[in-house]
């Protein structure tokens, strides 16, 4: 079965702090898909990355910046400069695909991360 | 220029009713998804459908069934409503695809039920 975990339930940091949130999975797949979306206080939930197993590069966005290791089974979010817009529940998921199309997100439990001036 | 929309918002309703929830997605998408966020904001599939057809029920209870009238609808009926089914329920929308595809989420419904 799969499994994501994120050990770190709340982050607080101040403003233009740098941020790591953990990401850590179980899967036995050769072939997966990880993902992050950002929860704002809003309530909706927003879209950030997907990453496939067959890519180890690092990507940067903006201010995001993202760490897969296969070795470790683990796919870390940085925010560098932190905001206080930043402030939001984070969520890794891992894709298993779905006979007859699709597929199904496995959440982990979630990172809130305050941002404070 | 809503990509995926969710109706009503907020539900709030007496346990033992009956409610629905609407999804509609503009995308383009074939496959289609509710998930369940609970109070701990744990975010658990419920159903997906691809191409009006049901591809997954996750033990869901009878009481919650799902419709997609077409590829861009996928509503959420939930009979004899009970107090644990409070939560925010989330529609959501991808390609199909072998794991690929990223999913798209509405706004979500919160459900309260009294």
């Amino acid at each position: 079965a799969q499994k994501v975990t994120q050990a770190q339930t709340e982050i607080s940091v101040v403003e233009k702090e740098d941020v790591t949130l953990d990401c850590v999975y179980e899967t036995r797949d050769t072939t997966y898909y990880l993902f992050w979306y950002k929860q704002p206080p809003s309530g909706e939930l927003v879209f950030l990355i997907r990453r496939n197993s067959f890519d180890e590069q690092n990507e940067i966005s903006g201010r995001y910046s993202w760490n897969f290791q296969k070795s470790t089974s683990s796919f870390n979010f940085t925010i560098t400069a932190s905001q206080v817009v930043d402030s939001a529940v984070y969520f890794c998921a891992l894709s298993e695909a779905l006979g007859g199309g699709g597929n199904k997100l496995t959440f982990g439990t979630g990172t809130q991360l305050k941002v404070e001036l | 220029d809503t990509a995926v929309s969710q109706t009503p918002k907020y539900l709030v309703t007496q346990m033992g009713n009956d409610k629905s929830i609407k999804c509609e997605q503009n995308l383009g998408h074939d496959t289609m998804y509710w998930y369940k966020q609970d109070s701990k904001k744990f975010l658990k599939i419920m159903f997906s459908y691809n191409n009006k057809e049901l591809i997954i029920n996750e033990t869901v209870p009878n009481r919650f069934s799902p419709k997609s009238p077409d590829k861009a609808h996928l509503n959420l009926h939930i009979n004899s409503l009970e107090l644990g089914d409070s939560a925010v329920y989330f529609c959501a929308s991808s390609l199909p695809g072998q794991g690929a595809n990223t999913q798209y989420f509405g706004p979500g419904t919160r459900l309260t039920v009294l």
